[in-house]
């Protein structure tokens, strides 16, 4: 149980260009998912936190403009990375949560390339 | 952003061997939870952990809980090759909107 999947797992795109990372709950529904970057060898950096039908939570920083986050049904959150840059070029990772629960469950990561 | 200091952030170890690392924060955490993350995948939960001072196992793995909330350690029995990974640590901050504080990681590498 508890499985999250990423689709799609890797993607190189042109500069200027925008991407969108799909993230579903396959066996649980999602009351709240969060999406993460990770850079080479580093830590995950918290982006956003989606809950279910209401307005993404960004974190300081983050540009909620360029990184889109829909969170449009229970099994389902996408990204969408707006006018990509070649400093976009990140592993991101999103996880999610069901409702009264603590643990937080994470995809396999999208790779992507921004040339 | 806030973050825990995880140490050590890398180990050599010999097969066989046991393993211990660690994470403390400033802050008071109601959840500590433990990942282990391999290259190019996402990190996938080990251990989680409730209450202060609870102990839990899974297999070879073993997570406490910090009596004060601030830390917790992870040990791992008689280490075999599949081991190796980055495991981080992440707390749940008390009142926060679920989210995660994760440490720097411990980068394990097993020499056969």
């Amino acid at each position: 149980g508890a499985v999250v999947s990423q689709h799609p797992s890797w993607v190189i795109c042109k500069s200027g260009t925008s991407v969108k990372i799909e993230c579903r709950s396959l066996d649980f529904q999602a009351t709240t998912m969060f999406w993460y970057r990770q850079f080479p060898k580093q830590s995950l950096m918290l982006m956003a936190t989606s809950n279910e039908g209401s307005k993404a939570t960004y974190e300081q920083g983050v540009e909620k403009d360029k990184f889109l986050i829909n969170h449009a049904s229970l099994t389902l959150s996408t990204l969408t990375v707006t006018s990509a840059h070649p400093e976009d070029s990140s592993f991101y990772i999103c996880s999610a949560r069901a409702g009264g629960q603590y643990e937080q469950y994470f995809g396999p990561g999208t790779r992507l390339t921004v040339t | 952003g806030q973050q825990l200091n995880q140490s050590p952030q890398s180990m050599f170890i010999q097969e066989g061997e046991d393993v211990s690392m660690n994470c403390t924060s400033s802050s008071i955490f109601n959840t500590w939870l433990w990942y282990k993350q391999d290259p190019g995948e996402g990190p996938v939960l080990l251990i989680a952990l409730y209450k202060a001072g609870e102990l839990t196992s899974n297999g070879r793995l073993t997570a406490q809980f910090g009596i004060t909330r601030k830390d917790s350690f992870l040990n791992i029995s008689a280490s075999i090759p599949s081991d190796v990974g980055i495991y981080f640590c992440a707390g749940q901050l008390i009142g926060g909107a679920q989210k995660l504080v994760f440490g720097q990681g411990t980068r394990l590498t097993i020499n056969p």
